[in-house]
């Protein structure tokens, strides 16, 4: 069965410094795509970056960027030069095939001025 | 612009009415799916549909029904049969098959009392 874990509840980050949100997944799959989404408070779910399992080379989505450690099944997201904006739940997301997605239970960032 | 609607934002019902809660996507996706959101936790998977006419339950369809009779459209039912009916949901849809990521609506949230 494929399974995301996201270990942390929430984390603060100041203004301008990067932060990484972790991520660790759970399949017997060796095809499979790596998500990750954001949810401001409005509660839209907003695709941020992808990444696929045969992908050699980290993604990168401006100013998002994933750590993506096959070996250790971890594909961290990485924020650089956080934003005030960037304040919402993030949730880690894997599908394999044609399965369904299927998502963490989501971290909550903090932008603090 | 190409996105998907959900309408409306809050929903507010009586308990043992059936509702239906509207989606509709002119991105020519052929996939769509529907999702729950309780506070604080991830999504979970209510129903899918990867092509006109079929769809197949997820992982807590028990007390939801779906149709899919046009490519654009992927309604969901709250039935009186659902035991907890009070959440947030969300309708995605993606270009079906084992590649794309899921964009998302912006979401209705339903409360039964």
């Amino acid at each position: 069965a494929q399974k995301i874990t996201q270990t942390q509840p929430g984390m603060f980050v100041q203004e301008k410094e990067a932060v990484t949100l972790d991520c660790t997944y759970d399949t017997s799959d060796q095809s499979y795509g790596l998500f990750w989404y954001k949810q401001p408070s409005s509660g839209e779910m907003i695709f941020l970056i992808y990444q696929g399992s045969y992908d050699e080379q980290n993604a990168t989505e401006g100013r998002y960027s994933l750590n993506f450690q096959k070996a250790r099944k971890s594909t961290n997201l990485v924020i650089s030069a956080s934003q005030l904006g960037d304040s919402a739940m993030y949730f880690c997301a894997m599908k394999t095939g044609f399965q369904k997605l299927v998502f963490g239970t989501g971290t909550r960032l903090l932008v603090s001025p | 612009d190409g996105g998907i609607t959900q309408s409306p934002k809050y929903l507010f019902r009586k308990e043992g009415q059936n509702v239906t809660l509207s989606c509709e996507q002119n991105l020519n996706h052929d996939a769509m799916y529907w999702y729950r959101q309780d506070p604080g936790q991830g999504l979970r998977l209510i129903y899918y549909s990867q092509i006109v006419n079929d769809f197949q339950k997820g992982d807590i369809a028990e007390g939801y029904s779906v149709s899919r009779e046009k490519k654009e459209s992927f309604p969901l039912t709250v039935t009186s049969a659902q035991k907890n009916p009070t959440a947030f949901y969300l309708c995605a849809s993606s270009i079906g098959g084992q590649g794309g990521e899921q964009y998302f609506g912006p979401g209705t949230r339903l409360t039964v009392t």
